[in-house]
Protein backbone atom coordinates (compact mmCIF):
# COMPACT_ATOMS: atom_id res chain seq x y z
CA UNK A 1 0.00 0.00 0.00
CA UNK A 2 1.52 3.34 -1.12
CA UNK A 3 1.23 6.32 1.15
CA UNK A 4 1.64 9.38 0.84
CA UNK A 5 2.24 11.67 3.40
CA UNK A 6 1.86 15.35 4.33
CA UNK A 7 1.45 17.75 7.36
CA UNK A 8 -2.52 18.78 7.86
CA UNK A 9 -0.93 21.91 9.07
CA UNK A 10 -3.09 24.21 9.44
CA UNK A 11 0.38 26.23 8.34
CA UNK A 12 0.48 29.91 8.72
CA UNK A 13 2.96 32.61 6.96
CA UNK A 14 2.70 36.29 6.95
CA UNK A 15 2.32 37.72 3.41
CA UNK A 16 5.66 38.03 1.80
CA UNK A 17 7.17 35.00 3.24
CA UNK A 18 8.56 31.93 2.15
CA UNK A 19 6.38 29.10 2.40
CA UNK A 20 7.57 25.42 2.74
CA UNK A 21 5.46 22.27 2.23
CA UNK A 22 6.68 18.80 2.33
CA UNK A 23 5.44 15.53 1.54
CA UNK A 24 7.04 11.90 1.83
CA UNK A 25 5.83 9.17 0.20
CA UNK A 26 6.81 5.22 1.00
CA UNK A 27 6.90 3.51 -2.54
CA UNK A 28 10.81 4.01 -3.69
CA UNK A 29 9.78 3.04 -7.50
CA UNK A 30 7.23 6.14 -7.47
CA UNK A 31 8.52 8.30 -10.49
CA UNK A 32 6.47 11.17 -10.91
CA UNK A 33 5.40 13.95 -8.58
CA UNK A 34 2.46 16.51 -8.43
CA UNK A 35 1.68 19.91 -6.22
CA UNK A 36 -1.95 20.37 -6.55
CA UNK A 37 -3.87 23.59 -4.92
CA UNK A 38 -7.09 23.60 -4.04
CA UNK A 39 -9.38 26.47 -2.85
CA UNK A 40 -12.15 25.55 -0.50
CA UNK A 41 -15.28 24.52 -2.46
CA UNK A 42 -13.54 23.93 -5.63
CA UNK A 43 -11.64 20.94 -7.31
CA UNK A 44 -7.77 21.11 -7.19
CA UNK A 45 -5.40 22.49 -9.65
CA UNK A 46 -2.29 21.33 -10.81
CA UNK A 47 0.76 23.85 -9.52
CA UNK A 48 3.85 21.91 -10.49
CA UNK A 49 5.20 18.42 -11.31
CA UNK A 50 8.38 16.93 -10.79
CA UNK A 51 9.97 13.60 -12.06
CA UNK A 52 13.90 14.30 -11.67
CA UNK A 53 15.95 14.73 -8.57
CA UNK A 54 16.38 18.35 -7.91
CA UNK A 55 14.49 21.91 -8.26
CA UNK A 56 12.03 22.84 -10.35
CA UNK A 57 11.06 26.24 -10.91
CA UNK A 58 7.69 28.54 -12.08
CA UNK A 59 7.52 31.89 -11.35
CA UNK A 60 6.99 31.86 -7.03
CA UNK A 61 6.74 28.21 -7.04
CA UNK A 62 9.44 25.78 -6.47
CA UNK A 63 9.48 21.82 -6.34
CA UNK A 64 12.38 20.01 -4.76
CA UNK A 65 12.59 16.15 -5.35
CA UNK A 66 14.87 13.63 -3.35
CA UNK A 67 14.41 10.09 -4.03
CA UNK A 68 16.56 9.10 -2.02
CA UNK A 69 15.00 10.11 0.93
CA UNK A 70 11.45 9.48 -0.39
CA UNK A 71 10.15 13.55 -0.22
CA UNK A 72 9.13 16.08 -2.18
CA UNK A 73 8.82 19.52 -1.31
CA UNK A 74 7.02 22.95 -2.43
CA UNK A 75 8.44 26.47 -1.61
CA UNK A 76 6.14 29.59 -2.35
CA UNK A 77 8.41 32.49 -2.04
CA UNK A 78 6.76 35.79 -1.72
CA UNK A 79 3.41 34.45 -0.61
CA UNK A 80 0.33 36.05 -1.14
CA UNK A 81 -3.22 35.88 0.69
CA UNK A 82 -4.60 34.22 -2.53
CA UNK A 83 -2.09 31.22 -2.00
CA UNK A 84 -4.33 30.55 1.07
CA UNK A 85 -5.49 27.18 -0.16
CA UNK A 86 -5.04 23.47 0.92
CA UNK A 87 -1.90 21.86 -0.99
CA UNK A 88 -2.07 18.25 -2.02
CA UNK A 89 1.02 15.96 -2.55
CA UNK A 90 0.09 13.40 -5.24
CA UNK A 91 2.76 10.44 -6.76
CA UNK A 92 2.34 7.90 -9.13
CA UNK A 93 4.11 5.06 -10.23
CA UNK A 94 4.06 2.74 -13.49
CA UNK A 95 4.48 -0.39 -11.39
CA UNK A 96 1.08 0.15 -10.02
CA UNK A 97 -0.82 0.85 -13.17
CA UNK A 98 0.06 4.58 -12.85
CA UNK A 99 -2.36 5.68 -10.65
CA UNK A 100 -2.11 8.42 -8.59
CA UNK A 101 -1.78 8.56 -4.74
CA UNK A 102 -2.65 11.50 -3.08
CA UNK A 103 -1.96 12.63 0.49
CA UNK A 104 -4.61 14.55 2.81
CA UNK A 105 -3.42 18.14 1.95
CA UNK A 106 -1.73 21.06 4.03
CA UNK A 107 -3.62 23.67 4.36
CA UNK A 108 -1.99 27.39 4.35
CA UNK A 109 -3.14 30.54 5.28
CA UNK A 110 -1.28 33.92 3.96
CA UNK A 111 -1.71 36.43 6.62
CA UNK A 112 -1.91 40.36 5.21
CA UNK B 1 -8.59 23.02 -25.51
CA UNK B 2 -11.78 22.77 -23.13
CA UNK B 3 -10.98 21.21 -19.79
CA UNK B 4 -12.65 18.46 -18.05
CA UNK B 5 -16.48 19.06 -17.19
CA UNK B 6 -18.90 17.45 -15.27
CA UNK B 7 -22.67 17.17 -14.89
CA UNK B 8 -24.33 17.69 -13.03
CA UNK B 9 -22.51 20.10 -10.82
CA UNK B 10 -25.03 19.87 -7.44
CA UNK B 11 -27.52 16.72 -6.80
CA UNK B 12 -29.63 16.05 -4.02
CA UNK B 13 -30.67 12.49 -3.22
CA UNK B 14 -32.41 10.43 -0.82
CA UNK B 15 -31.39 7.42 0.99
CA UNK B 16 -32.16 4.22 -0.83
CA UNK B 17 -32.29 5.95 -4.18
CA UNK B 18 -29.39 6.11 -7.21
CA UNK B 19 -27.52 8.54 -9.09
CA UNK B 20 -25.30 9.13 -11.82
CA UNK B 21 -22.46 11.40 -12.20
CA UNK B 22 -21.34 12.07 -15.67
CA UNK B 23 -18.00 12.84 -16.84
CA UNK B 24 -16.62 14.22 -20.38
CA UNK B 25 -12.13 14.35 -20.43
CA UNK B 26 -10.14 16.75 -22.18
CA UNK B 27 -10.03 16.00 -25.78
CA UNK B 28 -7.37 13.04 -26.55
CA UNK B 29 -7.26 11.85 -22.88
CA UNK B 30 -8.34 8.12 -22.98
CA UNK B 31 -7.97 7.99 -19.17
CA UNK B 32 -10.73 9.13 -16.83
CA UNK B 33 -10.31 8.35 -13.03
CA UNK B 34 -12.81 9.61 -10.31
CA UNK B 35 -12.40 10.45 -6.82
CA UNK B 36 -14.65 11.32 -3.55
CA UNK B 37 -13.89 13.80 -1.58
CA UNK B 38 -14.88 14.20 2.18
CA UNK B 39 -13.63 16.41 4.64
CA UNK B 40 -12.87 14.09 6.86
CA UNK B 41 -11.63 11.72 4.46
CA UNK B 42 -9.43 13.59 1.89
CA UNK B 43 -9.58 12.57 -1.83
CA UNK B 44 -9.99 8.94 -1.72
CA UNK B 45 -9.72 6.59 -5.23
CA UNK B 46 -12.64 5.01 -6.60
CA UNK B 47 -11.51 3.52 -9.83
CA UNK B 48 -9.58 4.59 -13.46
CA UNK B 49 -11.15 4.01 -16.59
CA UNK B 50 -8.99 3.52 -19.70
CA UNK B 51 -9.92 2.95 -23.35
CA UNK B 52 -13.39 1.72 -21.86
CA UNK B 53 -11.04 -0.66 -19.32
CA UNK B 54 -11.34 -0.41 -15.58
CA UNK B 55 -7.80 0.04 -15.03
CA UNK B 56 -7.61 0.53 -11.30
CA UNK B 57 -10.19 0.54 -8.45
CA UNK B 58 -10.34 1.66 -4.95
CA UNK B 59 -11.71 0.38 -1.66
CA UNK B 60 -15.50 0.90 -2.04
CA UNK B 61 -17.83 -0.77 -1.97
CA UNK B 62 -19.70 -2.27 -5.09
CA UNK B 63 -22.67 -0.01 -4.72
CA UNK B 64 -20.10 1.90 -6.55
CA UNK B 65 -19.48 1.14 -10.22
CA UNK B 66 -18.29 3.12 -13.59
CA UNK B 67 -18.09 2.73 -17.29
CA UNK B 68 -16.30 4.89 -20.13
CA UNK B 69 -17.39 4.88 -23.78
CA UNK B 70 -15.80 4.33 -27.00
CA UNK B 71 -15.48 8.45 -26.98
CA UNK B 72 -13.87 8.01 -23.07
CA UNK B 73 -16.93 9.93 -21.60
CA UNK B 74 -17.29 8.09 -18.39
CA UNK B 75 -20.30 7.55 -16.01
CA UNK B 76 -19.96 6.79 -12.31
CA UNK B 77 -23.22 5.22 -10.52
CA UNK B 78 -24.01 5.05 -7.14
CA UNK B 79 -26.68 2.49 -6.08
CA UNK B 80 -29.19 2.08 -2.47
CA UNK B 81 -27.37 5.88 -1.30
CA UNK B 82 -26.50 5.87 2.52
CA UNK B 83 -25.93 9.49 4.35
CA UNK B 84 -22.13 8.94 4.01
CA UNK B 85 -22.00 9.12 0.38
CA UNK B 86 -22.45 13.05 0.56
CA UNK B 87 -19.38 14.31 -0.93
CA UNK B 88 -17.63 16.13 -3.73
CA UNK B 89 -17.30 13.62 -6.85
CA UNK B 90 -14.40 14.67 -9.01
CA UNK B 91 -13.16 13.46 -11.76
CA UNK B 92 -9.68 14.06 -13.17
CA UNK B 93 -8.45 12.88 -16.92
CA UNK B 94 -5.18 12.26 -18.33
CA UNK B 95 -3.54 11.48 -21.47
CA UNK B 96 -2.48 7.80 -22.52
CA UNK B 97 -2.02 6.78 -19.13
CA UNK B 98 1.71 6.70 -18.83
CA UNK B 99 3.43 7.38 -15.28
CA UNK B 100 4.10 10.99 -16.16
CA UNK B 101 1.00 12.15 -17.24
CA UNK B 102 -0.50 15.01 -15.43
CA UNK B 103 -4.39 14.37 -14.12
CA UNK B 104 -6.50 17.77 -14.79
CA UNK B 105 -9.93 17.86 -12.60
CA UNK B 106 -12.94 18.69 -13.43
CA UNK B 107 -15.07 21.05 -11.28
CA UNK B 108 -16.86 18.42 -9.31
CA UNK B 109 -20.42 17.44 -8.34
CA UNK B 110 -21.36 18.06 -5.39
CA UNK B 111 -23.66 15.12 -3.58
CA UNK B 112 -25.56 15.64 -0.96
CA UNK B 113 -27.82 12.58 0.18
CA UNK B 114 -30.73 13.23 2.76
Amino acid sequence: QKEVEQNSGPLSVPEGAIASLNCTYSDRVSQSFFWYRQYSGKSPELIMSIYSNGDKEDGRFTAQLNKASQYVSLLIRDSQPSDSATYLCAVNAANTGNQFYFGTGTSLTVIP
Amino acid sequence: KAGVTQTPRYLIKTRGQQVTLSCSPISGHRSVSWYQQTPGQGLQFLFEYFSETQRNKGNFPGRFSGRQFSNSRSEMNVSTLELGDSALYLCASRGSGFSTDTQYFGPGTRLTVL
